[in-house]
């Protein structure tokens, strides 16, 4: 199985909500990355956590990572009609020198 | 800096074609990496190349091929092409690793018909 699943939902919520969405993999890390994607384009780098850390905060973003479970959820808080677009996570798979991105999950926010 | 730039943007092709994409990375970035990304498979692995050299390689058939130039910007080609190639392909840039932030380019749409 591909590295960095997130939970296969797509969201939609109002402005001004909190969106939270999961990350999960199956191998160790150095570290866990949140991309964010608009509609086909290219992918926007959010945040990067060491397998070290627990949290970790980035404006409106915040990302746990927790390596015993394996899982990794991001939270954006107070969202924006801008917030609208896929979000992936992506490992680097330890040893293998290679990023593996997970499906991605889709965010619609309702102005 | 001016970002991670890919070229064509858009790009039509036939079956059994070849096609030859260029991204020109972040001025001082080495590391180059390629992606396709299709509704089906989502995001997946092609290649990284650092200081011309090829460091890794996912799995793709030995159509997919690339390299990286001496001043950083790579191209990756794709022979006999298959319906099943139509996809966005992306560039990204990182100073050093696959596994540091990755900058990436607005991709290359490739439709093969």
């Amino acid at each position: 199985s591909q590295q960095g699943e997130e939970d296969p939902q797509a969201l939609s919520i109002q402005e001004g909500e909190n969106a939270t969405m999961n990350c999960s993999y199956k191998t160790s890390i150095n570290n866990l990355q949140w991309y964010r994607q608009n509609s086909g384009r290219g992918l926007v780098h959010l945040i990067l956590i060491r397998s070290n850390e627990r949290e970790k905060h980035s404006g409106r973003l915040r990302v746990t990572l927790d390596t015993s479970k394996k899982s990794s959820s991001l939270l954006i808080t107070a969202s924006r009609a801008a917030d609208t677009a896929s979000y992936f996570c992506a490992t680097d798979d330890d040893g293998n020198n290679r990023l593996a991105f997970g499906k991605g999950n889709q965010v619609v926010v309702i102005p | 800096k001016a970002g991670v730039t890919q070229t064509p943007r858009y790009l039509i092709k036939t079956r059994g074609q070849q096609v030859t994409l260029s991204c020109s990375p972040i001025s001082g970035h080495r590391s180059v990496s390629w992606y396709q990304q299709t509704p089906g498979q989502g995001l997946q692995f092609l290649f990284e190349y650092f200081s011309e050299t090829q460091r890794n390689k996912g799995n793709f058939p030995g159509r997919f091929s690339g390299r990286q130039f001496s001043n950083s910007r790579s191209e990756m080609n794709v022979s006999t092409l298959e319906l099943g190639d139509s996809a966005l392909y992306l560039c990204a840039s990182s100073p050093l690793a696959l596994s540091y932030e990755q900058y990436f380019g607005p991709g290359t749409r490739l439709t093969v018909t």
